[in-house]
């Protein structure tokens, strides 16, 4: 079974710089998907990007960026320029990409949450 | 459009009554699915739907807890006589379809269950 790690339970960061979260999973799989989901106060879950494990390219949003590394199964996410509206709950979260399985399932990290200090 | 619908917001009970929770996903979305969020945890799938196939209950952590489909559209997740450890935000989720593995998934506000 896959598991995603999220090592830092909270992090902050001054408004407009950049800050990194980190993100570590386990597979067996060489084919899947790697997201990182946003929740605000409100709970919703919002996509803020999202990684194909075939590509080499790190995905990119804006400010919004990851760092891939598929040998060594990390994932983090950087946030550049900071906003106070970027203050919420992170989630890392994987989703196997091969035919048959559970591949309909996202499995979560246990999320870290941003503080942005103006 | 409408985002995926969720109700109650939030709801306190009593320890050993039951509860239903409802999801009203996106309109032409197939697949739906049910995560708990526990305090400190992260999300925990509980159940999944897709279409008319029969549906993935294998996150369900006891038989106290069921969930419906009907017609293909809203679902009802009910947990019966309810613990304290069933204190949590429940959260649903729909996509167009499972089987298209990139399909993204639009998550509702969920309902923050609380028994007391």
């Amino acid at each position: 079974a896959q598991t995603v790690t999220q090592s830092q339970p909270e992090m902050s960061v001054q408004e407009a710089e950049t800050v990194t979260l980190s993100c570590t999973y386990d597979t067996s799989e060489s084919d899947y998907y790697l997201f990182w989901y946003k929740q605000p106060p409100s709970r919703q879950m919002i996509l803020v990007i999202r990684q194909e494990a075939y590509k080499q390219q790190n995905a990119t949003e804006n400010r919004f960026s990851v760092n891939f590394q598929k040998a060594a199964k990390s994932f983090s996410l950087k946030i550049s320029d900071s906003q106070l509206g970027d203050a919420a709950m992170y989630f890392c979260a994987y989703r196997s990409r091969n035919s048959g399985g559970s591949n309909y399932k996202l499995t979560f990290g246990k999320g870290t949450l941003l503080t942005v200090n103006p | 459009g409408a985002g995926v619908s969720q109700s109650p917001s939030n709801k306190v009970t009593e320890k050993g009554k039951d509860v239903e929770l409802r999801c009203d996903p996106i309109s032409g979305h197939t697949a739906l699915y049910w995560y708990r969020q526990s305090l400190g945890q992260g999300l925990e799938f509980l159940i999944y739907f897709q279409g008319n196939s029969a549906p993935d209950k294998s996150g369900l952590p006891s038989d106290r807890f069921s969930a419906e489909r009907t017609g293909g559209s809203v679902s009802t997740l009910t947990i019966q006589r309810t613990q304290q450890e069933d204190s949590a935000v429940y959260l649903c989720a729909s996509s167009r379809t499972g089987a298209m593995r990139n399909s993204p998934l639009h998550f509702g506000n969920g309902t923050r269950l609380t028994v007391t």
